[in-house]
Protein backbone atom coordinates (compact mmCIF):
# COMPACT_ATOMS: atom_id res chain seq x y z
CA UNK A 1 0.00 0.00 0.00
CA UNK A 2 1.32 3.46 -0.73
CA UNK A 3 1.77 6.00 1.84
CA UNK A 4 0.30 8.65 -0.09
CA UNK A 5 -2.97 7.30 -1.93
CA UNK A 6 -5.11 10.12 -4.01
CA UNK A 7 -8.29 9.75 -5.36
CA UNK A 8 -9.40 10.09 -8.10
CA UNK A 9 -6.62 9.22 -10.82
CA UNK A 10 -8.51 10.74 -13.57
CA UNK A 11 -11.01 13.17 -13.61
CA UNK A 12 -13.22 15.41 -16.50
CA UNK A 13 -15.15 17.97 -15.64
CA UNK A 14 -17.07 21.37 -17.89
CA UNK A 15 -16.01 24.44 -16.91
CA UNK A 16 -17.52 25.89 -13.77
CA UNK A 17 -17.83 22.76 -12.22
CA UNK A 18 -16.61 22.63 -8.24
CA UNK A 19 -14.07 20.05 -8.14
CA UNK A 20 -12.56 17.94 -5.46
CA UNK A 21 -9.46 15.84 -5.02
CA UNK A 22 -8.60 13.58 -1.72
CA UNK A 23 -5.18 12.24 -0.41
CA UNK A 24 -5.15 10.11 2.48
CA UNK A 25 -1.77 9.20 4.02
CA UNK A 26 -0.52 6.63 6.35
CA UNK A 27 2.63 8.46 8.16
CA UNK A 28 3.09 11.31 10.73
CA UNK A 29 3.68 14.29 8.84
CA UNK A 30 5.04 17.93 9.60
CA UNK A 31 3.46 19.33 6.17
CA UNK A 32 1.30 18.55 2.86
CA UNK A 33 1.89 19.91 -0.06
CA UNK A 34 -0.47 20.33 -3.07
CA UNK A 35 1.45 20.24 -6.35
CA UNK A 36 0.01 21.22 -9.66
CA UNK A 37 2.21 19.58 -12.87
CA UNK A 38 1.53 20.81 -16.61
CA UNK A 39 2.27 18.48 -19.35
CA UNK A 40 5.90 19.69 -19.69
CA UNK A 41 6.68 18.11 -16.40
CA UNK A 42 7.15 21.70 -14.46
CA UNK A 43 5.64 21.46 -10.69
CA UNK A 44 4.46 24.49 -9.14
CA UNK A 45 3.94 24.45 -5.08
CA UNK A 46 0.11 25.25 -4.58
CA UNK A 47 -0.64 25.22 -1.35
CA UNK A 48 1.68 23.89 1.64
CA UNK A 49 -0.43 23.08 4.86
CA UNK A 50 0.26 21.74 8.59
CA UNK A 51 -3.52 22.44 9.44
CA UNK A 52 -6.45 23.58 8.93
CA UNK A 53 -7.71 25.31 5.58
CA UNK A 54 -6.15 27.73 3.27
CA UNK A 55 -7.56 29.51 0.15
CA UNK A 56 -5.96 31.24 -2.92
CA UNK A 57 -9.20 32.50 -4.91
CA UNK A 58 -10.74 29.86 -6.83
CA UNK A 59 -9.01 27.28 -4.88
CA UNK A 60 -9.24 25.51 -1.53
CA UNK A 61 -7.46 22.91 0.53
CA UNK A 62 -8.17 21.52 3.87
CA UNK A 63 -6.37 19.04 6.34
CA UNK A 64 -7.54 16.97 8.86
CA UNK A 65 -4.35 15.53 10.55
CA UNK A 66 -6.78 12.88 12.92
CA UNK A 67 -8.07 11.70 9.73
CA UNK A 68 -4.78 11.53 7.88
CA UNK A 69 -6.67 13.19 5.20
CA UNK A 70 -6.59 16.57 3.20
CA UNK A 71 -8.88 17.86 -0.08
CA UNK A 72 -8.44 20.29 -2.95
CA UNK A 73 -10.78 22.37 -4.14
CA UNK A 74 -11.19 24.12 -7.29
CA UNK A 75 -14.59 26.57 -7.56
CA UNK A 76 -15.80 27.37 -10.48
CA UNK A 77 -13.48 25.10 -12.70
CA UNK A 78 -12.03 26.52 -16.10
CA UNK A 79 -10.10 24.31 -19.24
CA UNK A 80 -6.65 25.94 -18.10
CA UNK A 81 -6.67 24.37 -14.51
CA UNK A 82 -6.19 21.51 -16.53
CA UNK A 83 -3.47 19.82 -15.15
CA UNK A 84 -1.68 16.72 -13.09
CA UNK A 85 -2.64 17.83 -9.50
CA UNK A 86 -0.20 15.93 -6.85
CA UNK A 87 -0.08 15.35 -2.78
CA UNK A 88 2.74 15.13 -0.98
CA UNK A 89 3.91 14.72 2.55
CA UNK A 90 6.90 15.53 4.40
CA UNK A 91 7.47 13.05 7.20
CA UNK A 92 7.49 14.11 10.70
CA UNK A 93 10.91 15.10 12.12
CA UNK A 94 12.38 15.50 8.59
CA UNK A 95 14.19 18.21 6.83
CA UNK A 96 13.93 16.82 3.56
CA UNK A 97 12.28 14.27 1.61
CA UNK A 98 8.89 14.12 0.09
CA UNK A 99 6.59 11.20 -0.42
CA UNK A 100 4.64 11.63 -3.35
CA UNK A 101 1.09 10.26 -4.73
CA UNK A 102 0.61 9.43 -8.03
CA UNK A 103 -1.53 12.06 -9.00
CA UNK A 104 -4.97 13.15 -10.51
CA UNK A 105 -4.88 14.05 -14.24
CA UNK A 106 -7.74 16.70 -14.32
CA UNK A 107 -9.46 17.47 -17.71
CA UNK A 108 -11.66 20.69 -18.08
CA UNK A 109 -14.31 20.85 -20.82
CA UNK A 110 -15.37 24.11 -22.10
CA UNK B 1 10.64 32.37 -3.08
CA UNK B 2 13.02 30.59 -5.41
CA UNK B 3 13.67 30.35 -8.95
CA UNK B 4 14.94 26.63 -10.44
CA UNK B 5 16.48 26.46 -13.79
CA UNK B 6 17.31 23.35 -15.42
CA UNK B 7 19.72 22.05 -18.68
CA UNK B 8 18.96 20.95 -20.74
CA UNK B 9 15.18 20.91 -20.85
CA UNK B 10 15.04 17.59 -22.85
CA UNK B 11 17.26 14.80 -24.71
CA UNK B 12 17.21 11.87 -26.27
CA UNK B 13 20.18 9.73 -25.74
CA UNK B 14 21.69 6.30 -27.23
CA UNK B 15 21.64 3.29 -24.33
CA UNK B 16 25.28 3.15 -22.77
CA UNK B 17 26.52 6.70 -22.73
CA UNK B 18 25.59 9.44 -19.82
CA UNK B 19 23.90 12.83 -19.51
CA UNK B 20 24.89 15.24 -16.94
CA UNK B 21 21.49 17.70 -15.86
CA UNK B 22 22.39 21.33 -14.33
CA UNK B 23 20.35 23.10 -12.13
CA UNK B 24 20.67 26.38 -10.52
CA UNK B 25 18.82 28.41 -8.11
CA UNK B 26 18.82 32.24 -7.98
CA UNK B 27 19.49 32.05 -4.29
CA UNK B 28 21.45 30.58 -1.60
CA UNK B 29 19.97 27.17 -0.54
CA UNK B 30 20.91 24.26 1.34
CA UNK B 31 19.78 21.35 0.45
CA UNK B 32 19.28 20.26 -2.83
CA UNK B 33 16.76 17.44 -3.88
CA UNK B 34 16.91 15.61 -7.06
CA UNK B 35 13.38 13.43 -8.85
CA UNK B 36 13.13 11.02 -11.07
CA UNK B 37 9.69 10.42 -12.14
CA UNK B 38 8.97 7.88 -14.85
CA UNK B 39 6.21 7.38 -16.58
CA UNK B 40 2.69 7.00 -15.29
CA UNK B 41 4.57 7.41 -12.28
CA UNK B 42 5.00 9.56 -8.91
CA UNK B 43 8.24 11.25 -8.28
CA UNK B 44 11.07 9.69 -6.17
CA UNK B 45 13.37 11.39 -4.29
CA UNK B 46 17.01 10.07 -5.91
CA UNK B 47 19.13 11.91 -3.69
CA UNK B 48 19.56 14.87 -1.61
CA UNK B 49 22.64 17.02 -2.20
CA UNK B 50 24.04 19.71 0.37
CA UNK B 51 26.63 22.02 0.03
CA UNK B 52 30.40 20.50 0.60
CA UNK B 53 29.45 16.81 1.25
CA UNK B 54 28.47 14.20 -0.55
CA UNK B 55 25.12 13.28 -1.43
CA UNK B 56 22.60 11.27 0.52
CA UNK B 57 21.27 8.60 -1.49
CA UNK B 58 17.94 6.90 -1.27
CA UNK B 59 17.69 2.74 -1.39
CA UNK B 60 17.79 2.13 -4.36
CA UNK B 61 20.36 4.62 -6.12
CA UNK B 62 23.85 4.71 -6.00
CA UNK B 63 26.59 7.35 -6.65
CA UNK B 64 28.42 5.39 -9.57
CA UNK B 65 24.83 4.83 -11.65
CA UNK B 66 23.73 9.25 -10.48
CA UNK B 67 26.43 10.88 -9.84
CA UNK B 68 26.04 14.65 -8.51
CA UNK B 69 28.04 17.59 -7.60
CA UNK B 70 27.26 20.16 -5.67
CA UNK B 71 30.12 23.08 -5.89
CA UNK B 72 28.08 25.99 -4.32
CA UNK B 73 24.91 26.53 -2.88
CA UNK B 74 23.56 27.65 -5.89
CA UNK B 75 24.52 25.02 -8.24
CA UNK B 76 24.06 21.37 -8.49
CA UNK B 77 24.63 18.65 -11.30
CA UNK B 78 23.10 15.26 -11.89
CA UNK B 79 24.31 12.82 -14.04
CA UNK B 80 23.21 9.69 -15.58
CA UNK B 81 25.54 7.25 -15.90
CA UNK B 82 25.51 4.22 -18.68
CA UNK B 83 21.93 4.94 -19.47
CA UNK B 84 19.88 2.11 -20.57
CA UNK B 85 15.75 2.58 -21.43
CA UNK B 86 14.83 1.99 -17.99
CA UNK B 87 16.28 5.51 -17.29
CA UNK B 88 13.97 7.15 -19.68
CA UNK B 89 12.20 9.71 -16.85
CA UNK B 90 11.61 13.18 -16.05
CA UNK B 91 14.24 14.24 -13.52
CA UNK B 92 13.67 17.48 -11.27
CA UNK B 93 15.52 19.60 -8.90
CA UNK B 94 14.23 20.94 -5.86
CA UNK B 95 14.90 22.93 -3.06
CA UNK B 96 12.37 23.73 0.15
CA UNK B 97 12.46 21.53 3.65
CA UNK B 98 11.06 21.35 6.73
CA UNK B 99 8.15 23.92 6.75
CA UNK B 100 9.25 25.93 3.75
CA UNK B 101 7.13 25.91 -0.01
CA UNK B 102 8.96 23.62 -1.77
CA UNK B 103 10.13 25.22 -4.97
CA UNK B 104 10.98 22.59 -8.38
CA UNK B 105 12.68 22.69 -11.80
CA UNK B 106 10.86 22.83 -14.54
CA UNK B 107 12.45 19.63 -15.28
CA UNK B 108 14.65 17.14 -17.68
CA UNK B 109 12.77 15.48 -20.19
CA UNK B 110 14.92 12.38 -20.97
CA UNK B 111 14.69 9.46 -23.62
CA UNK B 112 17.08 6.60 -23.88
CA UNK B 113 16.77 4.56 -26.98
Amino acid sequence: KNEVEQSPQNLTAQEGEFITINCSYSVGISALHWLQQHPGGGIVSLFMLSSGKKKHGRLIATINIQEKHSSRHITASHPRDSAVYICAVRLAGSQGNLIFGKGTKLSVKP
Amino acid sequence: SAVISQKPSRDICQRGTSLTIQCQVDSQVTMMFWYRQQPGQSLTLIATANQGSEATYESGFVIDKFPISRPNLTFSTLTVSNMSPEDSSIYLCSVGGGRETQYFGPGTRLLVL
